[in-house]
């Protein structure tokens, strides 16, 4: 199986402030096609997750621009850019380039 | 508008059996693939199984393969996932997904005795 790492596990933001994390697989994640298939995933309070991210870097429409996916092969980041009180949660990295499907243990985000 | 709602879920004994159901509208089940993913109380997302095309396709994680049966009836547009021989780790919060669609509540599996 894939293995996904997760750091920080947890980040207490300052609002308006920015945050980074960081998600690692244990094989690369880029297909012979292209293709990554990487997703970043926030699961809001009392809420079933959300994609924010898909292929690494697309944002999900109606996802707001002050977040953003980078990275390639086995290490990602997800950025926000400006961090507001609404993007507390859990965020969660997804592999699915194998099975099973695997995701990260996620980084827990509050506001300080 | 794309939207997934699960049931089925409930309190069962060591051993026993539940069927979950998971009703979707906006779009059509057939050619897109269906996932459970699962959460157990207070712990991370765990993928369970998926299904495309009317069950050419089916996949189970090792921790369920021949105890769950994943399917759909296209007609009704609805995902079913029977779990026999239900263990108290199998206790969880189960969600039904597809792609980047918005995830449904989920339906939660108490196994207990």
């Amino acid at each position: 199986d894939i293995v996904m790492t997760q750091s920080p596990l947890s980040l207490s933001v300052t609002p308006g402030q920015p945050a980074s994390i960081s998600c690692r697989s244990s094989q690369s994640l880029l297909t012979s096609d292209g293709k990554t298939y990487f997703y970043w995933y926030l699961q809001k309070p009392g809420q079933p997750p959300q994609l924010l991210i898909y292929d690494v870097s697309s944002r999900l429409s109606g996802v707001p621009d002050r977040f953003s996916g980078s990275g390639s092969g086995t290490d990602f980041t997800l950025k926000i850019s400006r961090v507001e009180a609404e993007d507390v949660g859990v965020y969660y990295c997804m592999q699915a380039i194998q099975l099973p499907l695997t995701f990260g243990p996620g980084t827990k985000v509050d506001i300080e | 508008e794309v939207q997934l709602v699960e049931s089925g879920g409930g309190l069962v004994q060591p051993g026993g059996s539940l069927r979950l159901s998971c009703a979707a509208s906006g779009f059509t089940l057939r050619n897109n693939w269906m996932h459970w993913v699962r959460q157990a109380p207070g712990m991370g997302l765990v993928w369970v199984s998926r299904i495309k095309n009317d069950g050419e396709n089916i996949d189970y994680a090792d921790s369920v393969k021949g105890r769950f049966t994943i399917s759909t009836d296209n007609a009704n547009n609805m995902l079913y996932l029977q779990m026999n021989s239900l263990r108290v780790e199998d206790t969880a919060v189960y969600y039904c997904v597809t792609g980047a669609g918005p995830w449904g509540q989920g339906t939660l599996v108490t196994v207990s005795s």
